[in-house]
């Protein structure tokens, strides 16, 4: 059962553009939503995160909209760059004190000149 | 300075052997995780320890035995590996809900 569903499974984004990558849960223990950014040969990295207590949270060109009472969640990339092509992976934590993360499936995105 | 860092970085071995990856984290960070990334990029959890006590266990084959000597490593030995075992794994640790440091990955390939 995935507990974490992400959309879209690939994206392409011209230079310049609005990327786009949408996230849903159902378990409304839930209480911390970060997303990832792995590059190849990489490991994830933590890019931003969000509490359920705000609906929007911006670094630099990166924002998460978030919807509680939907239960969504989605990271918006503005001005995308070259750069910024990678798998993005949403997540979420039950919000015990073990860190549990449950992982979307990821997105590729590719942003061409 | 690597946080958290794994090895070996890759690793090609026969059917049937035995192996071992390691992992350490110099970030104090109470709690470690083993992850499987398959060919389609699912991130799986493995294992999780906290304070050297395994906290989950996914379905994992038995094959698959984590050990963890103090709370700064967590290696992972596999017994008689098979194909399906191919992947990378990553290990990775946090401290409580924050997030997660990943290390770079072990590619495992078995021939």
């Amino acid at each position: 059962q995935q507990q974490v569903k992400q959309s879209p499974q690939s994206l392409i984004v011209q230079k310049g553009g609005i990327s786009i990558i949408n996230c849903a849960y159902e378990n409304t223990a839930f209480d911390y939503f970060p997303w990832y950014q792995q590059f190849p040969g990489k490991g994830p990295a933590l890019l931003i995160a969000i509490r359920p207590d705000v609906s929007e949270k911006k670094e630099g060109r990166f924002t998460i909209s978030f919807n509680k009472s939907a239960k969504q969640f989605s990271l918006h990339i503005m001005d995308s760059q070259p750069g910024d092509s990678a798998t993005y992976f949403c997540a979420a934590d039950p919000g015990s004190t073990l860190g549990r993360l449950y992982f979307g499936r990821g997105t590729q995105l590719t942003v061409w000149p | 300075d690597t946080a958290v860092s794994q090895t070996p970085k890759y690793l090609v071995t026969q059917m049937g052997n035995d192996k071992s990856i390691k992992c350490e984290q110099n970030l104090g960070h109470d709690t470690m995780y083993w992850y499987k990334q398959d060919s389609k990029k699912f991130l799986k959890i493995m294992f999780s320890y906290n304070n050297k006590e395994l906290i989950i266990n996914e379905t994992v084959p038995n094959r698959f035995s984590p050990k963890s000597p103090d709370k700064a490593h967590l290696n992972l030995h596999i017994n008689s590996l098979e194909l399906g075992d191919s992947a990378v794994y990553f290990c990775a640790s946090s401290r409580g809900t924050d997030g997660y440091t990943f290390g770079s990955g072990t590619r495992l390939t078995v021939v």
